[in-house]
Formats: C-alpha cells, structure tokens, sequence
C-alpha cells in the first residue's frame, strides 16, 4: 500500500496563478483533510471531507477550494494564489479504528512569489 | 473555537537528557492524540489517550492525559538524537482534530 500520496511536492506560483493540488489514499478511509503548516503555527485544518460527496470548512478556507473526487481522492485548488499561501500542505485520511488516527501525505511545497 | 497551546515551542537537550512537553486545550477534551514530525518530514501518530488520568507508555516516551481532559504531557527519558523533531498533540474533536503549537525538540550528541 502506497498510503497518501501527494503531487506535486514542489511547486512555485506567481501571484495570481491557479493550481490544484492532488491527494490519494489506498486505505479505504471515508475522511480526508487539507491542512497547511506554517512555521510556529503547527497544522491548521482547512478543509476536511467526512465521506465521499461531502466537504466541509476548516480553520482556514479562505482561498481555497476542494472536491472530493470519490472515495479515494481530495483535491485543493488555489484559484488566485497569493504570497500568503506559501504554505507546506499536508493531506491526511483517517481510521475508524480503536486509535482513529490520521494518516498523513509527504506535503508540498508551495511558494507564491 | 477550540484552542491548543503547547509549551515550550522549542527546547534544546545533550542527549541522555530527559524531554518533557505541555498541551493546555481551552475546552474539555475527548480524546486526546500525539504525532511525531521529523524535520523535512510529515506528522506521525504516536497514540491516543482516552481516559481521565490515562497513562500510556511506549519504551522512553510516557504519555498522560490530565483528570480534567483538559491538559496532557509528553515525556522522553534520556533522549537520543533519533527524538529530534517536533511533537505535537491533536484534541480530538468530531470529525476533525485541532493540533496543537508544537514543540520542536533538538537533541546535542
């Protein structure tokens, strides 16, 4: 099993540019989340989907759009990036299980210059 | 909204030393989770705890959730410079966690 992976994990925008960042999960886990980690600020959730065909708002969703494609995959889209969004991203899933823990992608990186 | 503060934000050790690290939730928590990121890397789980007063232990690491689900602690007895990373707690809340701050543990041969 591959777990979450995560593409690109590199990325640099131009203010303005659009991207999506893409998530993948072979886990079979119904929830999936969108955090971004900013440094001294831990991971700050921004948008979560509890199972497939719904979405639902975090911390911090301004800017920010997700699709949950289907059971596997949870998309991020930036349509305007902006210099604050230089961010690493993190996709998670979770368990349902005795731990309930989540599962983490590797991230990416995003500047927005 | 739920808040999780952890204390210190950073601590610098000699190896062999012992670690120890603070969560505070403004709120009466659940379930209470901890993760391990190594630097470069992404968050890790390493347990939950559950109960009021819970203690768990994994070798050197010693976990414990406080009576009133409000605070736990993370301590590691004689660090090795494989501790090095940042440990952060997770109020477990419904259908999401709030993580906390941080602690960013650095570890001196």
């Amino acid at each position: 099993n591959a777990g979450v992976t995560q593409t690109p994990k590199f990325q640099v925008l131009k203010t303005g540019q659009s991207m999506t960042l893409q998530c993948a999960q072979d886990m079979n886990h119904n929830s999936m989340y969108w955090y971004r980690q900013d440094p001294g600020m831990g991971l700050r959730l921004i948008y979560y989907s509890a199972s497939e065909g719904t979405t639902d708002k975090g911390e911090v969703p301004n800017g920010y759009n997700v699709s949950r494609l289907n059971k596997r995959e949870f998309s991020l889209r930036l349509e305007s990036a902006a210099p604050s969004q230089t961010s690493v991203y993190f996709c998670a899933s979770r368990a349902i299980g005795r731990n309930n823990e989540q599962f983490f992608g590797p991230g990416t990186r995003l500047t927005v210059l | 909204g739920q808040q999780v503060m952890q204390i210190p934000q950073y601590q610098h050790v000699q190896e062999g030393e012992d670690f120890t690290t603070y969560c505070n939730s403004s709120t009466t928590l659940s379930n209470i989770q901890w993760y391990k990121q190594r630097p470069g890397g992404h968050p890790v789980f390493l347990i939950q705890l559950v109960k009021s007063g819970e203690v768990k232990k994994q070798k050197r690491l010693t976990f414990q959730f406080g009576e009133a689900k409000k605070n736990s602690s993370l301590h590691i007895t004689a660090t090795q410079t494989t501790d090095v990373g940042t440990y952060f707690c997770a109020g477990v809340g419904f259908q999401k966690l709030v993580f906390g701050t941080g602690t960013r543990l650095l570890v001196s041969p």
